[in-house]
């Protein structure tokens, strides 16, 4: 069965310090892989999406990035945070062609 | 615009209540509708998809409908428990299972089920 997994479950970062999160997908090949942010009180919000290794589309500008170094792993990263970062960051997978995005557990983002 | 506006914001019920909460969406091309649970601190978990052609689907105590031609769309919880307290969010989707799955989101029904 697929499983995906995210880390840390909750992080506290000072403002300028740099950041990197964690998702990993296991028994699926070659998933698109998602990055959402989930500020309080507002829906999830469309970060970046890939289709393949090192095939990274970005849907906001802003301050991070996000890489794709094996097919089943996809990094968030930031060099320098801004208070405006906090929030519920959320990977998800899919197989391309079918409807269903399964979300991990998330990461607990407070920039301070 | 493609937006997704859920109502109730909040909604607390007893124990063993029924409640509906609804979701209203401009989303064109409309491909499918999904619900999700999001328990607080934890990644949404899926409990309906329906496709334009299905305008019911149940997943135990809980039943979706779907109206594609006024797009709309409604989640009854029937019998409610303790563990049904969760964000409930209604998600749409355009494409029709294509490569990138973009999805539209509602900032979802907080719902509260107390003894």
């Amino acid at each position: 069965s697929q499983t995906i997994h995210q880390w840390p479950a909750t992080l506290v970062q000072p403002v300028g310090s740099p950041l990197s999160l964690e998702c990993t997908v296991e028994g699926t090949s070659n998933p698109n892989l998602y990055w959402y942010r989930q500020a309080a009180g507002r829906g999830l919000q469309l970060l970046f999406y890939s289709v393949g290794i090192g095939q990274i589309s970005s849907e906001v500008p802003q301050n991070l990035s996000a890489s794709r170094p094996q097919d089943r792993q996809f990094i968030l990263s930031s060099k320098k945070l801004l208070l405006s970062d906090s929030g519920f960051y959320l990977c998800a997978w899919k197989t391309s062609g079918t409807y269903e995005q399964y979300f991990g557990p998330g990461t607990r983002l407070t920039v301070t | 615009k493609n937006q997704v506006e859920q109502s109730p914001q909040s909604l607390i019920i007893l124990e063993g209540k029924n409640c509906t909460l609804q979701c209203n969406y401009t989303v064109s091309p409309f491909s499918n509708l999904r619900w999700y649970k999001q328990d607080t601190g934890r990644g949404p978990v899926s409990l309906t998809i329906m496709t334009f052609s299905e305008n019911t689907k149940s997943n135990g105590r809980y039943t979706a409908t779907l109206d594609a031609d006024t797009k709309q769309s409604s989640l009854h919880i029937t019998a409610s428990q303790l563990s049904d307290s969760a964000s409930y969010i209604c998600v749409v989707s355009p494409d029709r299972g294509s490569t990138l799955g973009r999805l539209y989101f509602g900032r979802g029904t907080q719902l509260t089920v107390w003894p």
